[in-house]
């Protein structure tokens, strides 16, 4: 069970919006934690998305961007593609752990 | 190009060992914290370990401590990790990555640039 929180499936159409959730506490986002996103289809390299919140790697298409608030980040994917069909991960710090770097429990994206 | 390539995986029973490796190409190896990363079936990602620049800094998950060692060859562009006391939970699939070092003020939080397709290890008796 991690302690970032991030619904496990989620779907949308083609050409949609679709927006992942990771939701912390104020030991790790709330505190001020930078967060990281990876997309990861199975049996292939992770990727990564998303680095400090959100900067974008030459790339990553702009399709992908992020933000963070409070004591969550999001991820946010337009104009969403078959491509995109993937797992996606939040990395962050939780300082009230002995492990501090975690990653979030995994959204599966389904595209319709 | 850029690019991680992992070996070493395999079939061990409980309390056996096993040695990954890690071939990196493309980028310059020894400018780089370099980690290792799981994800055991049906689970999500797991960071395991990570060295830095020189090898000279190690850092694992509790988890591992003590029965798993990360170390490189800057020399032949190789990053490694030495695995004993292997125990089901160990069964994952593991990466390779290149870290990109993220300083806050809370502590590190490298980001992994760079994976490879990973390398499947399974305890079972």
């Amino acid at each position: 069970q991690s302690v970032l929180t991030q619904p496990p499936s989620m779907s949308g159409a083609p050409g949609q919006r679709v927006t992942i959730s990771c939701t912390g506490s104020s030991s790790n986002i709330g505190a001020g934690s930078d967060v990281h996103w990876y997309q990861h289809i199975p049996g292939t390299a992770p990727k990564l998305l998303i680095y400090g919140n959100v900067n974008r790697p030459s790339g990553v298409p702009e399709r992908f961007s992020a933000s963070k608030s409070g004591t969550s980040a999001s991820l946010a994917i337009t104009g969403l593609q078959a491509e995109d069909e993937a797992d996606y991960y939040c990395q962050s710090y939780d300082s009230s752990l002995s492990d501090p770097v975690v990653f979030g429990g995994g959204t599966k994206l389904t595209v319709l | 190009e850029v690019q991680l390539v992992e070996s070493g995986g395999g079939v061990v029973q409980p309390g056996g060992s096993l040695r990954l490796s890690c071939a990196a190409s493309g980028f310059r190896y020894h400018k780089y914290w370099m980690s290792w990363v799981r994800q055991a079936p049906g689970k999500g990602l797991e960071w395991v370990a990570n060295v830095n620049e020189d090898g000279s800094e190690k850092y694992y998950v509790d988890s591992v401590r003590g029965r798993f060692t990360i170390s490189r060859d800057n020399a032949k562009n190789s990053l490694y990790l030495e695995m004993h006391s292997l125990r089901a939970e160990d069964t994952a699939v593991y990466y390779c990555a290149r870290d990109q070092v993220w300083t806050m003020v809370q502590g590190r939080l490298n980001y992994m640039d760079v994976w490879g397709k990973g390398t499947t290890v399974t305890v079972f008796s």
